[in-house]
């Protein structure tokens, strides 16, 4: 199974707020695990890559972080939010390069 | 840096126009290659892959595409558009230095009835 499990489906969440967006998923263990932004011209921007337990890389200066705490779980959070943080938010995982599988996503709105 | 250009953000064609998107990359070494379809309020979906061997790449719903490694291209083409074919194409690149996924920034398709 390649099921990737993304929750909230939705959320609008005011500027300055905490976020914590969860992802888990199932299938092998030691995936490759990624958060990607999705955003109207700009495709599918990789925000946070991880190769394992606690292993993080950022791809781009934001005000975004994301944590590994456990194989098959892989979190999005902000201290605080920025309109700016507005966006579509993908989780993935990958086979070992062979292929992406992607979660349903959120959408999220900051007010 | 890594990257992977689409060069056509929005396409419009008429049903049985032929289809060609572009892709190209900015890696060195040995990459995997992909094209990914995302129809309106749905998931991604793998279209093809390439990584190794011929470089005409056949994958579902009639779709295919070239690596052309002397260029750093993988187009995508099809014959014959259909109206079910309305979506949005993802280019991806993994491999060489790396092992990350990166998608380029997309092209949306409208497929005129």
């Amino acid at each position: 199974s390649q099921t990737i499990h993304q929750w909230p489906a939705t959320l609008v969440q005011p500027v300055g707020s905490p976020l914590s967006l969860e992802c888990t998923v199932e299938g092998t263990s030691n995936p490759n695990l990624y958060w990607y932004r999705q955003a109207a011209g700009r495709g599918l921007q990789l925000l946070f890559y991880s190769v394992g337990i606690g292993q993080i890389s950022s791809e781009v200066p934001q005000n975004l972080s994301a944590s590994r705490p456990q194989d098959r779980q892989f979190i999005l959070s902000s201290k605080k939010l920025l309109l700016s943080d507005s966006g579509f938010y993908l989780c993935a995982r990958d086979s070992r390069g062979t292929e992406a599988f992607f979660g349903q996503g959120t959408r999220l709105t900051v007010v | 840096a890594q990257s992977v250009s689409q060069h056509n953000h929005h396409v419009i064609l008429s049903e049985a126009a032929s289809l060609e998107l572009g892709c190209n990359y900015s890696y060195g070494g040995t990459v995997n290659l992909f094209w990914y379809v995302q129809y309106p309020g749905q998931h991604f979906q793998l279209l093809l892959k390439y990584f190794s061997g011929d470089p005409l790449v056949k994958g579902i719903k009639g779709f295919e595409a070239e690596f052309i490694k002397s260029k750093f291209s993988f187009n995508l083409r099809k014959p014959s558009v259909q109206w079910s074919d309305t979506a949005e194409y993802f280019c991806a690149v993994n491999g060489g230095n790396f092992n990350k996924f990166y998608f380029g920034s997309g092209t949306k398709l409208n497929v005129k009835p």
